[in-house]
């Protein structure tokens, strides 16, 4: 069973970095596609980017506009979604996602991670 | 990127209806459409993959059907706990589009 465990909710402050993470378990990991979806609050889905750990590729969300950096530690099964200067508008439920890189959409979920970006 | 256009954005029905919800592309998308489910304060979850096709585990009250431009997700008899949000999802393009959402509330 693929499964997917995000370190614990975020309080920053507009300005600070931060770096949340998404640790994957199950023979697919390090072949799959894992992506980072953010829901800001009250609102809907939207993908950031993607990393495939077997070779490191990256993709991006224009609308992301370089603000966000996607990585991953393949020796410790894990991928990271990092921001140097927050703002206020980061704040959002961030959620890593993992899927086989054949179009039948995100199949496993990590439970979300809540990023609080208040002064 | 492509654009997606759920409607309605929200509906109300009652357990036992039979409930459809439309997703249309901004573009050719072909079968490469997604639709998941998210219940309040819970992750998302693949209810169907490639269109039409079913995620293990899923009750077969759910179905999807299109291609092209114009899905739709039909749940045959709404169930308590299908209360609940609807996204759909292109996987045509690099970058993955959703729909705004679809909220089914209860009448």
């Amino acid at each position: 069973e693929m499964q997917l465990v995000q370190s614990g909710a975020e309080v920053k402050k507009p300005g600070e970095s931060l770096k949340i993470s998404c640790k994957g378990s199950g023979y697919r990991f390090t072949s799959d596609w894992i992506g980072w979806v953010r829901q800001m609050p009250g609102k809907g889905l939207e993908c950031m980017g993607f990393i495939h750990l077997g070779g490191s590729e990256t993709r991006y969300s224009p609308s992301l506009q370089g603000r966000a950096t996607i990585s991953a530690d393949k020796s410790i099964n894990t991928v990271y979604l990092q921001w140097n200067i927050l703002k206020v508008s980061d704040t959002a439920i961030y959620y890593c996602a993992g899927a086989d890189g054949s179009g039948k959409g995100f199949d496993y979920w990590g439970q979300g991670t809540l990023v609080t970006v208040s002064s | 990127d492509i654009q997606m256009t759920q409607s309605p954005s929200s509906l109300s029905a009652s357990v036992g209806d039979r409930v459809t919800i439309t997703c249309r592309a901004g573009q050719s998308i072909s079968k490469n459409l997604n639709w998941y489910q998210q219940i309040v304060g819970k992750a998302p979850k693949l209810l169907i993959y490639a269109a039409s096709s079913l995620q293990s585990g899923v009750p077969s009250r759910f179905s999807g059907s299109g291609s092209g431009t114009d899905f739709t997700l039909t749940i045959s008899s709404l169930q308590p706990e299908d209360f609940a949000t609807y996204y759909c999802q292109q996987s045509y393009s690099t970058l993955w589009t959703f729909g705004q959402g679809t909220k089914v509330e209860v009448k």
